[in-house]
């Protein structure tokens, strides 16, 4: 099993360009998110699934987009950039879980907007 | 504002001693707290978790203190070692809509 995979590992993108930040995973979890981890605040929930079709806005929502056509993709659009979404950008899956539910995270892609 | 407030920010302890890391929370809708381990260019890992219906976990070195009365819980790492040296977070989750909550981290660095 790869786990959780993402690309690219690092992107720089000019204020105004867009770009989709891949993730994927093959352990058929139903649950998916994005978070994004800034110094100091720790990880911020952008956007979560609980399955195909279903999204689903988090803490900090604004500026990205999300869809799940696939349980095992979902993908974060960036649909204009901003200096302000400099950030380490990790996807994260999970079970469903009445008692827990371990999250599996990504290695992450780290964003510049200049 | 943050659901999880985690303390401290830093940590310093030597080889041998105790790091103990604080969180508390205020959504009593909160039903699952897990702690995560993360080291420089990874993404975090599940260390350890427990619920809100036991007071205390043990795995290992690490044990989390549960007190629901007072929304707080807390890691302990025995016998800390160097490679133990990580950022850590605490983390809630929000049971109706399997949302989790993040604290702010803390990088521990244990002295050889």
């Amino acid at each position: 099993n790869a786990g959780v995979t993402q690309t690219p590992k690092f992107q720089v993108l000019k204020t105004g360009q867009s770009m989709t930040l891949q993730c994927a995973q093959d352990m058929n979890h139903e649950y998916m998110s994005w978070y994004r981890q800034d110094p100091g605040m720790g990880l911020r929930l952008i956007h979560y699934s609980v399955g195909a079709g279903i999204t689903d806005q988090g803490e900090v929502p604004n500026g990205y987009n999300v869809s799940r056509s696939t349980t095992e993709d979902f993908p974060l659009r960036l649909l204009s950039a901003a200096p302000s979404q400099t950030s380490v950008y990790f996807c994260a899956s999970s079970y469903p879980s009445t008692g827990g539910g371990e999250q599996y995270f990504g290695p992450g892609t780290r964003l510049t907007v200049t | 504002q943050q659901q999880v407030k985690q303390s401290p920010q830093s940590l310093i302890v030597q080889k041998g001693g105790i790091s103990i890391i604080n969180c508390a929370y205020e959504n009593t809708a909160f039903d699952y707290f897990p702690w995560y381990q993360q080291f420089p260019g990874k993404g975090p890992a599940l260390l350890i978790a427990i619920r809100p219906d036991v007071s205390e976990k043990k795995e290992g070195r690490f044990t989390i203190s549960f007190n629901k009365s007072a929304k707080q819980f807390s890691l302990h790492i025995m016998d800390s070692q160097p490679g133990d040296s990580a950022t850590y977070f605490c983390a809630a989750r929000e049971s109706n809509f399997n949302k989790f909550y993040f604290g702010s981290g803390t990088k521990l660095n244990v002295k050889p």
